[in-house]
């Protein structure tokens, strides 16, 4: 069974730091890309960050390049998502989402990421 | 780059069917055949319900079709069911810029 696992939200000041993981099992981790979607609260899902099988490729939207970074550790089945700079706008719960090729299939539960002073 | 067009409702009677659309641009939704639907319930992850536009993830029941033509997309749920109660979104490629654009989602009540 694919089981996805976030951990690392909290509350965080604005202009703060966060980093968010994401425990893999049930599948060859090293096989497939992953992805990071969030969703703020009430409001609709937004991609964050797209890495490839071996993390040679990566992706972000304009809304944290340069702000977040993806990473992988594909010997620990874990994906990563550093969150630098901070902004009130990225409050919003994260999921980490499996990528088979152009189809995003199994999401986890999402970890709640709070900006507030 | 900016979120699919969806209605932000549909409603049903048990037994009927609705249509839910998807619009978007010749870079996203008109560019790809990689169109996916999402279901979400309150409090819970999303569950892909559609991927390539019209194939079906096992598991998920036939009463769930996806069709698209142009730069809109469509997922149809027929025979609705009280579980069929959620949140829907659809999702497409958009290249290797954007890589993945979602819709505005819509809120599908089973009266």
């Amino acid at each position: 069974e694919v089981q996805l696992v976030e951990s690392g939200g909290g509350l965080v000041q604005p202009g703060g730091s966060l980093r968010l993981s994401c425990a893999a099992s049930g599948f060859t981790f090293s096989s497939y890309e992953m992805n990071w979607v969030r969703q703020a609260p009430g409001k609709g899902l937004e991609w964050v960050s797209y890495i490839s099988s071996s993390g040679s490729t990566i992706y972000y939207a304009d809304s944290v390049k340069g702000r977040f970074t993806i990473s992988r550790d594909n010997a620990k089945n874990s994906l990563y998502l550093q969150m630098n700079s901070l902004r009130a706008e990225d409050t919003a719960v994260y999921y980490c989402a499996r990528d088979d090729t152009m189809i995003v299939d199994y999401w986890g539960q999402g970890t709640l990421v709070t900006v507030s002073s | 780059q900016s979120a699919l067009t969806q209605p932000p409702s549909a409603s049903g009677s048990p037994g009927q069917s609705v249509t839910i659309s998807c619009t978007g641009t010749s870079s996203d939704v008109g560019g790809y055949n990689y169109v996916s639907w999402y279901q979400q319930h309150p409090g819970k992850a999303p569950k892909l319900m559609i991927y390539e536009v019209s194939k079906r993830p096992s598991g998920v029941p036939d009463r769930f079709s996806g069709s698209k033509s142009g730069n809109t997309a469509s997922l149809t749920v027929s025979g609705l069911q009280a579980e069929d109660e959620a949140d829907y979104y659809c999702s497409s490629y958009a290249g290797s810029n954007n890589f993945y654009v979602f819709g505005t989602g819509t809120k599908v009540t089973v009266l």
